[in-house]
């Protein structure tokens, strides 16, 4: 089982949609967590934390499951500007632990 | 927010030449920096920890004499690729990490490596 993984997408969703990315981690352990965004050829922006069991910023809200270890990213009124990629992301050892990433395009 | 500089954004140079690629935290004292490479369609890999004033702890199948890391102070860590080649082509993004452990990592705006 891979430490952190993530459904690849892409996710195709017209604007206002709302859509949900499901991310799945490997160590129980596992206190934090973080949900980047990467737009195409820029680096990666932080865009939540996750400390305990969940975190909402607007139209953005990260809920934690850990019986079940996984954590969701939910956007809602999906804009084209959400348009990227976003990255489940777990400290450990010291290292941040990336899944592959979500491809999420939104169309007018 | 936090904020860190990576210089330069974009390297063109033939097969052969060091690069070096410097990266900033501007706001805050970062103790640890990381060094990551991505290709195209993947995921970013982390090539190296990169500690103020001791040696960097790379990653398993990253060569330590072909990727000089050194952390100076507390707000400049620089890579240097040496005799590089096409295949070393990429995108190097540094990250700088301003707490404890488990806290978020900032990451540079990335330096696209091309060798030719």
């Amino acid at each position: 089982r891979k430490e952190v993984e993530q459904d690849p997408g892409p996710f195709n969703v017209p604007e206002g949609a709302t859509v949900a990315f499901n991310c799945t981690y490997s160590n129980s352990a596992s206190q934090s967590f973080f949900w980047y965004r990467q737009d195409c050829r820029k680096e990666p922006k932080l865009l939540m934390s996750v400390y305990s069991s969940g975190n909402e910023d607007g139209r953005f809200t990260a809920q934690l499951n850990r019986a079940s270890q996984y954590i969701s990213l939910l956007i809602r009124d999906s804009k084209l500007s959400d348009s990227a990629t976003y990255l489940c992301v777990v400290p450990q050892g010291g290292k941040l632990i990336f899944g592959q990433g979500t491809e999420l395009s939104v169309k007018p | 927010g936090a904020v860190v500089s990576q210089h330069p954004s974009r390297v063109i140079c033939k097969s052969g030449t060091s690069v070096k690629i410097e990266c900033r935290s501007l706001d805050f004292q970062a103790t640890t920096m990381f060094w990551y490479r991505q290709f195209p369609k993947q995921s970013l890999m982390l090539m190296a920890t990169s500690n103020e004033g001791s040696k960097a702890t790379y990653e398993q199948g990253v060569e330590k004499d072909k990727f000089l890391i050194n952390h100076a102070s507390l707000t400049l860590s620089t890579l240097t690729v040496t005799s590089a080649h096409p295949e070393d082509s990429s995108f190097y993004i540094c990250s700088a990490r301003a707490g404890f452990y488990n806290q978020p990592q900032h990451f540079g705006d990335g330096t696209r490596l091309s060798i030719l």
